[in-house]
């Protein structure tokens, strides 16, 4: 099966802080994405990745980086911390180019800004 | 770009009733994924069932059916037979052939009453 494993289920951190949220998939997926969930907006894509070192920004990208250095690995990156990206941070992966397949997730973190 | 609506934030059913969670969507393209996911209360988000729009005939998974009405634009998701374990926030998602990326709606959640 496969496994996306994130590093923290509960986090919570200061305004102005850098925060980094960390995701690994054991499955040598290509594909790895960082979603924003909040009740009543569903699930928003922040960040999408193809393949080592690239990215793509996906629907809410502001306030947010990435960092994909190697296959298994995707970083989401909060620069500068602030009370609105107080939510719950899904990641997922999937095979490319295999589009039948659905996407797998992670637990979730959910991230508190005091 | 695509979209994807739920209109249904909550429902509620007593154990043992079906129950049909409704999902309409807007796409140009003619062929694309459709996919259930279930995410149970703090637990991992996972797929319940796929669609691949060029097929006519309906999915089946077990309990989980769905009603696909391309013309419609419509993927509802029915549920046979629930129970207390069908408890969880249920997500509709759409995927473009050649677009390694999902658009989410806001979700239904679903209360199964013992």
């Amino acid at each position: 099966d496969v496994k996306v494993t994130q590093s923290s289920r509960y986090l919570v951190k200061r305004t102005g802080e850098k925060v980094f949220l960390e995701c690994v998939q054991d499955m040598d997926h290509e594909n790895m994405f960082w979603y924003r969930q909040d009740p009543g907006l569903g699930l928003r894509l922040i960040y999408f990745s193809y393949d080592v070192k690239m990215k793509e920004k996906g629907d809410i990208p502001e306030g947010y980086s990435v960092s994909r250095e190697k296959k298994e690995r995707f970083s989401l990156i909060l620069e500068s911390a602030s009370t609105n990206q107080t939510s719950m941070y899904l990641c997922a992966s999937s095979s490319r180019g295999r589009q039948n397949q659905p996407q797998h997730f992670g637990d979730g973190t959910r991230l508190s800004i005091l | 770009a695509q979209t994807v609506t739920q209109s249904q934030p909550e429902m509620s059913v007593q154990e043992a009733e079906t129950v049909t969670l409704s999902c309409t969507y807007d796409t140009s393209e003619s062929n694309y994924y459709l996919f259930w996911y279930k995410q149970p209360p703090s637990r991992q988000m996972i797929l319940v069932i796929r669609q691949e729009a060029y097929k006519q005939q309906n999915a089946t998974e077990n309990r989980f059916s769905v009603n696909f009405q391309k013309a419609a634009k419509s993927f509802s998701l029915k549920i046979s037979d629930s129970q207390l374990g069908d408890t969880a926030m249920y997500f509709c998602a759409l995927r473009p052939l050649g677009n390694e990326k999902l658009t989410f709606g806001t979700g239904t959640r679903l209360t199964i009453i013992p």
